[in-house]
């Protein structure tokens, strides 16, 4: 059973930069595990913001990024707002099976 | 514009059985996965299993054989029934939709199922 792993919180100051990661117990991150980013505010469902590992949607804030960095799926605010303080997931694909990760509570202080 | 609109709550009893519902418009129903994710209280994101596009289903292991998903492609209507309950079984279910090659994007409104006798 693969375990993805994520920070459980961060913080950062407003019009900063910060980087979330994903991790897999399989192994490296590659494009293969078409990774998946999503941001949840308390009492919303999730809302998409990259898809497979780099690719914005239409909705996605300019200031989000997706990559791989040093074996990890990673997800990269710059020029952090008020409004991005939230849960951030990643997902990840293995096998035929998709792993969330635990979410990273980011703190906007 | 694509919507997948959820059933309303469930109380379900200990035990027994639920069926949500996902109403999908707004796209080709049958071009796309559905997935099913469900969220303990004030707890992460867990993937349950998808319908694909062909109508085929795979689960997560966790749930193979107690979950059934299925689809009617008459009405754009994807069901996630899960049998034999327990408390633990208390969540927000969700489905989620996904274009082919992890491609995730529109959720469901989540809906709320609550184990309790």
């Amino acid at each position: 059973q693969t375990v993805v792993t994520q920070e459980p919180s961060l913080t950062v100051s407003p019009g900063g930069t910060v980087t979330l990661t994903c991790a897999s117990s399989t192994g490296a991150v590659t494009s293969d595990y078409y990774a998946n980013w999503f941001q949840q505010k308390p009492g919303q469902p999730p809302r998409a913001l990259i898809y497979t590992t780099d690719m914005k949607h239409s909705w996605t804030p300019a200031r989000f990024s997706g990559s791989l960095l040093g074996g990890k799926a990673a997800l990269t605010l710059s020029g952090v707002q008020p409004e991005d303080e939230a849960e951030y997931y990643c997902l990840l694909m293995s096998g035929n099976a998709w792993v969330f990760g635990g979410g990273t509570k980011l703190t906007v202080l | 514009q694509v919507q997948l609109v959820q059933s309303g709550p469930e109380v379900p009893e200990p035990g027994a059985s639920v069926k949500v519902s996902c109403q999908a418009s707004g796209y080709t129903f049958t071009s796309y996965y559905i997935h099913w994710v469900r969220q303990a209280p004030g707890q992460g994101l867990e993937w349950m299993g998808l319908v694909n596009p062909g109508g085929t289903t795979n689960y997560a292991q966790k749930f193979r054989g107690r979950v059934t998903m299925t689809r009617d492609t008459a009405t754009n209507m994807v069901y996630m029934d899960l049998r034999r309950l327990r408390s633990d079984d208390t969540a927000v279910y969700y489905c989620a939709r996904e274009y082919h090659g992890g491609h995730f994007d529109y959720w469901g409104q989540g809906t709320q199922v609550t184990v309790s006798s």
